[in-house]
Parts: structure tokens; sequence; C-alpha cells
């Protein structure tokens, strides 16, 4: 059961160029969604999240775009550099109780070539 | 800047032996996770602990597996008697209630 689903396993991209990282979930329960980027060999590093009651946010390169109606977001990371090539998880959790437990996506393998 | 430590960060054991994997959240942290990820496959929740016990548990966390935090500092994931399929990276994460969740950067565990 697929909660959390990252569709394209890779994604290969220009440096300088937009890298765009696609999320979708079908559970409506999900009220903050979050990206992480991963290195072999290391644990999972936060990069950006965003909380339903918003539809964009902003750090940096990074950006995340939620359509809550089509439960789905993007990573937008502008301009894409060499060192960002890492795998991307999309994540979720449901607010509420007592703990913030993370549902994962399989993950995509971005690419920037120089 | 605080950082969530594992060890070992590579564990091999024979099939059938119990392993432990060790964690030191971060230390104002109250919510502790442990997460895998098998070979090619996606991070899979385990288990969460809150308060000195166990929150939420997903169908893998079965009787093999159990979570302690022996005292002020450390989390630990015991599992009993090690499969084949329990191969994988475990990580370790704590957050704060402000959902300021950091992962380890995991351990290795192979069984053979």
């Amino acid at each position: 059961d697929q909660q959390v689903k990252q569709n394209s396993p890779s994604l290969s991209v220009q440096e300088g160029r937009i890298s765009i990282l696609n999320c979708d979930y079908t559970n409506s329960m999900f009220d903050y969604f979050l990206w992480y980027k991963k290195y072999p060999a290391e644990g999972p590093t936060f990069l950006i999240s965003i909380s339903s009651i918003k539809d964009k946010n902003e750090d940096g390169r990074f950006t995340v775009f939620l359509n809550k109606s089509a439960k789905h977001l993007s990573l937008h990371i502008v301009p894409s550099q060499p060192g960002d090539s890492a795998v991307y998880f999309c994540a979720a959790s449901a607010s509420g109780g007592s703990n913030y437990k993370l549902t994962f996506g399989k993950g995509t393998l971005l690419t920037v070539n120089p | 800047e605080p950082e969530v430590t594992q060890t070992p960060s590579h564990q091999v054991t024979q099939m059938g032996q119990e392993v432990i994997l060790r964690c030191v959240p971060i230390s104002n942290h109250l919510y502790f996770y442990w997460y895998r990820q098998i070979l090619g496959q996606k991070v899979e929740f385990l288990v969460s602990f809150y308060n000195n016990e166990i929150s939420e548990k997903s169908e893998i966390f079965d009787d093999q597996f159990s979570v302690e935090r022996p005292d002020g500092s450390n989390f630990t994931l015991k599992i009993r008697s090690t499969k084949l399929e329990d191969s994988a990276m475990y990580f370790c994460a704590s957050s704060d209630p402000g959902f300021g969740y950091t992962f380890g950067s995991g351990t290795r565990l192979t069984v053979v």
C-alpha cells in the first residue's frame, strides 16, 4: 500500500537548470510533508517541509509546492548544482497523537550533470 | 549542529543471533524512532517511542524486535533472533514536537 508515491525513480538535469521532483499521496489525513536528501551510506537529511495550510514554502534554492486537491507536491531546485546529486525522498505525516511517524516514498535519484 | 549518533556503523551477524543497535538521540528531543531501509527499497517506519513507551509500531516490528531507553541518553533496538531478511540499513531518528526530525547516519546490518 503505497501511500506516498514517487513515480520517477531517476531524473537527470544539467547544472544550472531547474530540477523538479514530484510526489503524490493518497492518505487525506496527511497534513505535513517533508523532503529529505540522502547520500549512500548516510541517513536522510532534512531539506524542506510544508504544512497543509500552505501551498508553497521556499528556502534558498529549494521550493516545495503543495496541491492539496490533487494530493500532489513537488520540490523545485533552482539552479541545480552537481552537489545536489543524491536520492530525494518525499515523506508525509498526519499530525496529532503522540508521535510523528513519517511515511516515505521510494525516492528519486537526481543526477546533476556539470 | 546537534546530531543523532548511531553505533556500530556496520554489524555482521549470523542468522539466529541477537543484535543490539544503539543510538544517542539529540538531547532535548522527546520523540524517538527506528526506521529501516532494505537495499533498493524505501525507508520504512518501524517504531516510535515517547514518554518511555512505544507510541506506535508497524507490522514489521514483531515480537523479535524491542526498543529500550536504558538511561537518559541511549535508545536501543534489539532483534532477538535475526533472519536473513532483517539485513538492511537501520536509521534512528529523534524529533521535537515541532517536527525537528533528525536522522542518524544508520547502521548497516548484514545477517549471514
